[in-house]
C-alpha cells in the first residue's frame, strides 16, 4: 500500500478565514512533507517533518503554520491568505532512511483563495 | 537558478513504440535521481529510481539510464500505452529530504 490521503480535496476560502488541510498514511513512513505546486510549474517544498520534528522550513510565510501530531498524520493550518496562494497543495510521506528517498504524493487539495 | 532540466516540454509518440525523455541537471553533488508520472489534478507518482553508484536501472516498461560524467538521465518507456499519457518529472535529490525538480515534459501517446 503506496497511499497518501489528503482531505479536502477542493477548498476555497476568503481571505480572513482560517482553515486546515489534512494529510494522512500508514506506510510507516516517518518523514512527510508539504508541496506547493502552481499550473505548468514543478512542485515547490514548503515544509519537512523527519520522525514528527519540523527539519526543513523553506521560508514560509508564517499564515502557513504545519503541524505533525503523530507519525501518520500531517496537518497544514491556514490563516490570513492572499489570492497568490491559491495553488495545488501536495502532501508526501517517504521512508525517512538513508536508503530509501522515494517520496509518494497524495493527490492535493486544490486551494483557491478569495 | 534551476539545477535539473528538461528540455522538450512535450512529446507525441505512437502507441507501441518507444517514449524518451532526458533530464540533465548541474549539481554534482545529487546523489539520486527519480522519476515521477503525473495526470491533471493529481498528486505525481513515483515511476523509478536510480542511484548514482549506478548507470542503469529497470522495472518492467521502464528504464532509467544515468551518464554521471554528462550529468544527464533519461527515462525510457517501452512499448508506449495510452495509460502512459501525462507529465513527467525528473528529480534529484541532494541533503537529507529535499527533491529538486525539473519543469516536466508532457507526453502523449496516440493510440
Amino acid at each position: 500500500d503506496t497511499e497518501v490521503t489528503q482531505t479536502p480535496k477542493h477548498l476555497v476560502m476568503g481571505m480572513t478565514n482560517k482553515k486546515s488541510l489534512k494529510c494522512e498514511q500508514h506506510m510507516g513512513h516517518r518523514a512527510m512533507y508539504w508541496y506547493k505546486q502552481k499550473a505548468k510549474k514543478p512542485p515547490e517544498l514548503m515544509f519537512v517533518y523527519s520522525y514528527e520534528k519540523l527539519s526543513i522550513n523553506e521560508s514560509v510565510p508564517s499564515r502557513f503554520s504545519p503541524e505533525c501530531p503523530n507519525s501518520s498524520l500531517l496537518n497544514l493550518h491556514l490563516h490570513a491568505l492572499q489570492p497568490e496562494d491559491s495553488a495545488l497543495y501536495l502532501c508526501a510521506s517517504s521512508l525517512g532512511r538513508p536508503t530509501s528517498y522515494e517520496q509518494y504524493f497524495g493527490p492535493g487539495t486544490r486551494l483557491t483563495v478569495t | 537558478d534551476q539545477q535539473v532540466k528538461q528540455n522538450s516540454p512535450s512529446l507525441s509518440v505512437q502507441e507501441g513504440r518507444i517514449s524518451i525523455l532526458n533530464c540533465d541537471y548541474t549539481n554534482s553533488m545529487f546523489d539520486y535521481f527519480l522519476w515521477y508520472k503525473k495526470y491533471p489534478a493529481e498528486g505525481p507518482t513515483f515511476l523509478i529510481s536510480i542511484s548514482s553508484i549506478k548507470d542503469k536501472n529497470e522495472d518492467g516498461r521502464f528504464t532509467v539510464f544515468l551518464n554521471k560524467s554528462a550529468k544527464h538521465l533519461s527515462l525510457h518507456i517501452v512499448p508506449s500505452q495510452p495509460g502512459d499519457s501525462a507529465v513527467y518529472f525528473c528529480a534529484a535529490k541532494y541533503g537529507n529530504n529535499r527533491l529538486a525538480f525539473g519543469k516536466g515534459n508532457q507526453v502523449v501517446v496516440i493510440p
